[in-house]
């Protein structure tokens, strides 16, 4: 049973330049959420996407969009990249059962470096 | 959503056991305590989540007094393989834990050393 699965694990953009990174949740998964992680900073929550629709978002320029697919797998795109969107970009997939213990799991991660 | 304070690092050696406390003196009523541990690069991982007393897993012991305004997670004779960062959250399970309605809120954690 694979877990989260980010692609690609690393990646170099100039300065306006465009980016899509992309997630595939656990199996079993139907919620995926994006963080955004500085160096030495906690995971940001960026939004997070249910039944094809960003439910909810956090507190991130509309730069950043997203989307999923019917198969539950989802991307991030960011535009006009700036410096300062250089970080680790986490996906991080759940289950809608509302279950009391849902826990959150995370892959690994896209390093994404602006230059 | 209840704000939560930790030491920024600590500093441990291989077979002690080790004990990070969290401070949340705004927790509500339905909010539960997850810890997350995060290796450089990686995801964060899920550890132990708990409401009240004691809960223990193969992994760790989560200790919540009964004013649940604090706790503890306690990593029994750690291994240089400990080394990482330990995120304590909190939060109601069904609005805040990335499942059916919410997202995690993460601060910086704390950064443990273990040392041979």
């Amino acid at each position: 049973d694979a877990g989260v699965t980010q692609s690609p694990t690393h990646l170099i953009k100039t300065r306006g330049q465009q980016v899509t990174l992309r997630c595939s949740p656990k199996s079993g998964h139907d919620t995926v959420s994006w963080y955004q992680q500085a160096l030495g900073q906690g995971p940001q929550f960026i939004f997070q996407y249910y039944e094809e629709e960003e439910r909810q978002r956090g507190n991130f320029p509309d730069r950043f969009s997203g989307h999923q697919f019917p198969n539950y797998s989802s991307e991030l795109n960011v535009n006009a990249l700036l410096l300062g969107d250089s970080a680790l970009y986490l996906c991080a997939s759940s289950s809608n059962s509302g279950r009391m213990n849902t826990e959150a799991f995370f892959g690994q991660g896209t390093r994404l470096t602006v230059v | 959503l209840a704000k939560t304070t930790q030491p920024i690092s600590m500093d441990s050696y291989e077979g002690q056991e080790v004990n990070i406390t969290c401070s949340h003196n705004n927790i509500a009523t339905n909010d539960y305590i997850t810890w997350y541990q995060q290796f450089p690069s990686q995801g964060p991982r899920f550890i132990i989540q708990g409401y009240k007393t004691k809960v223990t897993n193969e992994v760790a012991s989560l200790f919540i007094p009964a004013d649940r305004k604090s706790s503890t997670l306690s990593l029994p004779r750690v291994s240089l393989s400990d080394t990482a960062v330990y995120y304590c959250l909190v939060g109601d399970p069904l609005m805040n834990y990335g499942g059916s309605q919410g997202n995690l809120i993460f601060g910086k954690g704390t950064k443990l050393s273990v040392k041979p």
